[in-house]
């Protein structure tokens, strides 16, 4: 059974740093990417970043670029996500997510979530 | 960054409806389209990938269609537990994007 466990998250202040952690299990980690996405007060959905499946391609959305970093512990079969000079409307809820490739990338099992809060 | 746009951006629908949401692409992106599920407090969930492609376990009254710019999901006889965010999502550039979301309520 595939499960992505999330951990991390909490109260920060503006400008502070904050690592988000997502243990996966069921399935071979390194054969997949594997991706956040947010969902922010009264909006929706919004992709954040994601570590492709091989090599070390890493990408995010233009509203975290320099300030967000995603990586991946192979070993441990867990993804992160750093996010520093955090921003009052970066909280919200941050989910990880599984990527398949059938058709197209899509996500097919995602994480519990953690809340974000970016407060003074 | 491709864009994505919804309509409508909220809906009030009855338990039997048929509810027929559509999203745009601002730019060609084939079939590179999936629908997701969202109830507060839950994990988003997958419902059709491929634009058109029913994922394992989603009942089947759930159907996708499209491609191109344009996609529709529809909801063939709404059910209580349908109510609920849908969001759009492309996958043909390597930056994801989202719609804005369609929220279907009770009338």
């Amino acid at each position: 059974e595939v499960q992505l466990l999330q951990s991390g998250g909490g109260l920060v202040q503006p400008g502070g740093s904050l690592r988000l952690s997502c243990e996966a299990s069921g399935f071979t980690f390194t054969g997949y990417a594997m991706a956040w996405v947010r969902q922010t007060p009264g909006k929706g959905l919004e992709w954040v970043s994601a570590f492709g499946g091989s090599g070390d391609s890493t990408y995010y959305a233009d509203s975290v670029k320099g300030r967000f970093t995603v990586y991946r512990d192979n070993v441990k079969n867990t993804l992160f996500l750093q996010m520093n000079s955090l921003r009052v409307e970066d909280t919200g809820i941050y989910y990880c997510a599984k990527e398949r490739f059938v058709e197209c990338r899509h996500f097919d099992y995602w994480g519990q979530g953690s809340q974000v809060t970016v407060s003074s | 960054d491709i864009q994505m746009t919804q309509s409508p951006s909220s809906l009030s629908a009855s338990v039997g409806d048929r509810v027929t949401i559509t999203c745009r692409a601002n730019q060609s992106i084939s079939n590179y389209v999936n629908w997701y599920q969202h109830k507060s407090g839950k994990a988003p969930q997958l419902l059709i990938y491929g634009a058109s492609r029913l994922e394992s376990g989603v009942p089947s009254r759930f159907s996708g269609s499209g491609s191109g710019t344009d996609f529709t999901l529809t909801i063939n006889g709404l059910q209580p537990e349908d109510f609920a965010a849908y969001y759009c999502q492309q996958s043909f550039s390597t930056v994801f994007t989202f719609g804005p979301g369609t929220k279907v309520d009770i009338k």
